[in-house]
């Protein structure tokens, strides 16, 4: 267990439907990141924040996708309108960065969250 | 473009055995590498990294990586392999500039250590 955590670990939809995930980084951990990793790849970047700053957005990241973190705590995910092409496991990790983490910190990662559209 | 390549997407290895897992990788400027373990249903572990220093780098489990600046190589490795290694593996560089960016992941290496 890395502290990070995930919820729901496991989500069916049927395609159309808007889902939404949740990240609880480790608590004094400033950034965090939401990746994507379907079957037989690694995982891409999505998109990090900065306390509750969204500092990057990958292309990825379609108009059908949101993430906030409101607070600079915890972080939400949300698909709308879903596509079978959204099946993956979305991971989020959270890390001390900036001056604070020295620039060279590894990147916990949280056990993920499997999406199945159907 | 920062990219990592494992140019195997399986290694078999009998238990006790020493084992390789390769990873290369291109990046402009120093690079930031990383190995993390995936094990089913979880999310990425992290086993090592190379920031500067030392070409040889110690980590988890047992694990250690050779960084080869003139080969572009960051392979991992373990004296004597184990059945409990088995599992998901993935090398990172992180992107520059550096300062805690996203990392950019290979497409993984499945290990599975025989009895």
């Amino acid at each position: 267990d890395t502290g990070v955590s995930q919820n729901p670990r496991h989500k069916i939809t049927k395609r159309g439907q808007n889902v939404t995930f949740r990240c609880d980084p480790i608590s004094e951990h400033n950034r965090l990141y939401w990746y994507r990793q379907t079957l037989g790849q690694g995982p891409e970047f999505l998109t990090y924040f900065q306390n509750e700053a969204q500092l990057e957005k990958s292309r990825l990241l379609s108009d059908r996708f949101s993430a906030e973190r409101p607070k600079g705590s915890f972080s939400t995910l949300e698909i709308q309108r879903t596509e079978q092409g959204d099946s993956a496991m979305y991971l989020c990790a959270s890390i001390l960065g900036g001056l604070a983490g020295g620039g060279y910190n590894e990147q916990f990662f949280g056990p993920g969250t499997r999406l199945t559209v159907l | 473009a920062q990219s990592v390549a494992q140019p195997e997407d399986q290694v078999n290895v009998a238990e006790g055995n020493p084992l390789t897992v390769k990873c290369t990788y291109s990046v402009s400027g120093n690079p930031y590498l990383f190995w993390y373990v995936q094990y089913p249903n979880r999310g990425l572990q992290f086993l090592l990294k190379y920031i500067t220093g030392d070409n040889l780098v110690k980590g988890s489990y047992g694990f250690e990586a050779e960084f080869n600046k003139s080969q572009t190589s960051f392979h991992l490795k373990k004296p004597s392999a184990l059945v409990s290694d088995s599992a998901l593996y993935f090398c990172a560089v992180r992107r520059l500039p550096s300062g805690n960016t996203p990392l950019v992941f290979g497409k993984g290496t499945r290990l599975s250590v025989i009895a």
